[in-house]
């Protein structure tokens, strides 16, 4: 059974960057069906998608966060990792990561279309204070 | 780009059907076939209840439908159960991103 695990500081302070990890257990993040996403939810909110990444390092981002946002991957450790630059309290959420399904290879643009968030991890309140 | 439109919150008496909708654009929802819904309860995480428009994964309840209309998604849950009561999101890929609706929340009366 596919888990994934969130790892990483509870507490950022305004300004710095914030930085998670997932870990992957139970399936190779190598895969070639899949991407790895994270997603967040700042408390009483939504959900907001920040970004995806293919084990590749093929990358799509939000763009209302891709000047701050850097998704990595390592598939030797079989994590995916997650930084967010510059936060301020609007960065407070609890941060999911989720296996994002790689559907229709998309010629012309040269990336897969997303599917759906099959498997997600339990998530990490992560909040932004000094 | 703007968050897909859901209702803010829908309800139903046990054993009723209500539907949510989701509303978005040609970019996003009408333009592909890849629109998805999740339940998620209190403090736990999203799951996946519809994917593709209308596909439910293994282990997902019958009650359980979604279709899709030009712009505009739609979740049906027939049957209610308590357990249903829960925040229902919309996601849609829009061909250089991924996006999310408001959320709707539904309480089963």
């Amino acid at each position: 059974q596919l888990q994934l695990q969130e790892s990483g500081p509870g507490l950022v302070k305004p300004s710095e960057t914030l930085s998670l990890t997932c870990t992957v257990s139970g399936g190779s993040i190598s895969s070639s069906s899949y991407y790895w996403g994270w997603i967040r939810q700042p408390p009483g909110k939504g959900l907001e998608w920040i970004g995806s990444i293919y084990y590749s390092g093929s990358t799509y981002y939000n763009p209302s966060l891709k000047s701050r946002v850097t998704i990595s991957v390592d598939t030797s450790k079989n994590q995916f990792s997650l930084k967010l630059s510059s936060v301020t309290a609007a960065d407070t959420a609890v941060y999911y990561c989720a296996r994002h399904v790689a559907t229709y290879y998309d010629i012309l643009t040269g990336y897969y279309r997303l599917g759906p968030l099959d498997y997600w991890g339990q998530g990490t309140l992560v909040t932004v204070s000094s | 780009q703007s968050a897909l439109t859901q209702p803010a919150s829908v309800s139903g008496s046990p054993g009723q059907s209500i539907t949510i909708s989701c509303t978005g654009t040609s970019s996003d929802v009408g333009s592909y076939n890849l629109v998805s819904w999740y339940q998620q309860h209190p403090g736990k995480a999203p799951k996946l209840m519809i994917y593709e428009g209308s596909k439910r994964p293994s282990g997902v309840s019958n009650r359980f439908s979604g279709s899709k209309s030009g712009n505009t998604a739609s979740l049906t849950i027939s049957g209610l159960q308590a357990e249903d009561e829960a925040d229902y999101y919309c996601c849609s890929y829009a061909g250089s991103y991924v996006v999310f609706g408001g959320g709707t929340k539904l309480t089963v009366l």
